[in-house]
């Protein structure tokens, strides 16, 4: 069965410093998000992206973050300066579609750990 | 800014009987609604879901319900398994896909043999 796969598992940063968090969507999928869950608290909407484009982003995705699609199978989220306050789960998605009854796939994420 | 709330923390059930997982909403532009089911370390794993068109969506063991004027959905598994203890989420969208989705905090279930 096809599945998003996201690496590493488990990133530790120093704080200040730059993070990439790599994700290969489901291959015929054309929509990627990321999403991240602070530890004890909801799954967070953080950006979606269609057509090598950012369609929507929340509000905690400001400045210190970034996409990008690489090449034909990676997506990838970067944190340019990362702060205490963004360790987290990070769970890259991906769906067919962005149409009625499309449901989004999710990877393992990855625990991202600033100290 | 609670969209989507799930107020039961936990729920435990005797294995084969019926989980109730309830959640409500106050987002009345939500148009889509799915469950997730999460175990420890992996990532949330859909497994059913029902647009605003509709109110029941069935899927073996797990039937989801959507009453509207209530804005309340529920998740009833039957028989409930061992298998079947996790974390669930209920997520919403106002798009009518899967973009910009909207999680409650989980009810964890805990199926006892």
């Amino acid at each position: 069965e096809p599945e998003v796969t996201q690496t590493p598992s488990h990133q530790v940063t120093q704080m200040g410093q730059e993070v990439i968090l790599r994700c290969v969507p489901i291959s015929n999928h054309l929509y990627f998000y990321w999403y991240r869950q602070i530890l004890g608290q909801k799954v967070e909407f953080l950006v979606s992206f269609y057509n090598n484009e950012i369609s929507e982003k929340s509000e905690i995705f400001d400045d210190q973050f970034s996409v990008e699609r690489p090449d034909g199978s990676n997506f990838t989220l970067k944190i340019r300066s990362t702060k205490l306050e963004d360790s987290a789960m990070y769970f890259c998605a991906s769906s067919e579609l962005q149409s009625m009854n499309t449901e989004a796939f999710f990877g393992q994420g990855t625990r991202l750990t600033v100290v | 800014d609670q969209q989507v709330k799930q107020n039961s923390p936990s729920l435990s059930v005797q294995e084969g009987r019926i989980s109730i997982l309830n959640c409500d909403y106050t987002n009345s532009m939500f148009d889509y609604f799915l469950w997730y089911k999460k175990y420890p370390a992996e990532g949330p794993t859909f497994l059913i879901s029902i647009s605003s068109i509709k109110d029941k969506n069935e899927d073996g063991r797990f039937t989801v319900f959507l009453n509207k004027s209530a804005k309340h959905l529920s998740l009833h598994i039957v028989p409930s398994q061992p298998g079947d203890s996790a974390v669930y989420f209920c997520a919403a969208s106002a798009r009518g896909g899967s973009e910009k989705l909207v999680f409650g905090k989980g009810t964890k279930l805990t199926v006892n043999p």
